[in-house]
C-alpha cells in the first residue's frame, strides 16, 4: 500500500495568513492527489482533485500543486471557515490510503 | 443535491454483527462505484470497500477481509454493509462515499455524515 505521510499534525494560523500545508507519498503518484476539509462532527468535503484542479463550489483561496511524492496545499488568506483538519488521499493505486491529517488552529 | 445517508450505528459487543445502510438521492445511483470508509473517532480516515455501480466488483481492505460483506440494491438507491465478527477496533465512524472516475482513477466526491459503530461489552 502506498503511504501518504504529512508531516505536520497540527499548525496554528491567524486569519488573513497564507498557509502551506504538505504531504508526501511513499512512492510516485503521478498527480493522483487528492486534499479533504474536514470539520468537527462533518463528513469530509473534497477541496482539490488531481493535485491541482479546485472542486467545484470550493473558495479560490485554495490551491494545490507538486506532483510525484511531494504535494501541497495553500491556503492565501485564511479566513475564520478554514479552521479545519485537511487529509492527502492518494488515488493512484488501490487500496486508496489518506494523510494522517494536518489539523490548522487558530492562533 | 447530492445527499447520502447513512444508518444502522449503535452499540455492539465484541463478537457481535450490524448492517449499515446508506440511502442515496440526487443522482444516478447506478451509475457510481460506492465506498465505505471509516474514522476512528479523534483519527484518521481508513478505506475499507469498495462495489461497483453494477455490483459486480467488490475489493476489501485486508482489516474487515472475510468479517465484512458489502452489497448495493439499485432499485433502492441503498448501500449496504454487513458487519460479523465485530471487534474493539471497529469502532469507528463509518461514511458511506460515492466514487466518480477521473483520468482513469478513483476520485471520492461526496460523503454521508457518518453513522457510529462502537464495539464494547
Amino acid at each position: 500500500d502506498i503511504q501518504m505521510t504529512q508531516s505536520l499534525s497540527s499548525l496554528s494560523a491567524s486569519v488573513g495568513d497564507r498557509v502551506t500545508i504538505t504531504c508526501r507519498a511513499s512512492q510516485s503518484i503521478s498527480t493522483y492527489l487528492n486534499w479533504y476539509q474536514q470539520k468537527p462532527g462533518k463528513a469530509p468535503k473534497l477541496l482539490i482533485y488531481g493535485a491541482s484542479n479546485l472542486q467545484s463550489g470550493a473558495p479560490s483561496r485554495f490551491s494545490g500543486s507538486g506532483s510525484g511524492t511531494d504535494f501541497t496545499l495553500t491556503i492565501s488568506s485564511l479566513q475564520p471557515e478554514d479552521f479545519a483538519t485537511y487529509y492527502c488521499q492518494q488515488s493512484y493505486s488501490s487500496p486508496i490510503t489518506f494523510g494522517q491529517g494536518t489539523r490548522l488552529e487558530i492562533k | 443535491q447530492v445527499q447520502l445517508v447513512e444508518s444502522g450505528g449503535g452499540l455492539v459487543k465484541p463478537g457481535g454483527s450490524l448492517r449499515l445502510s446508506c440511502a442515496a438521492s440526487g443522482f444516478t445511483f447506478s451509475d457510481y462505484y460506492m465506498n465505505w470508509i471509516r474514522q476512528v473517532p479523534g483519527k484518521g480516515l481508513e478505506w475499507i470497500v469498495y462495489i461497483s455501480s453494477s455490483g459486480g466488483t467488490i475489493y476489501y481492505a485486508d482489516s474487515v477481509k472475510g468479517r465484512f460483506t458489502i452489497s448495493r440494491d439499485n432499485a433502492r438507491n441503498s448501500l449496504y454493509l454487513q458487519m460479523i465478527g465485530l471487534r474493539a477496533e471497529d469502532t469507528a465512524v463509518y461514511y458511506c462515499a460515492r466514487e466518480k472516475t477521473i483520468a482513469a482513477r478513483p476520485l471520492i466526491d461526496y460523503w454521508g455524515q457518518g453513522t457510529l459503530v462502537t464495539v464494547s461489552s
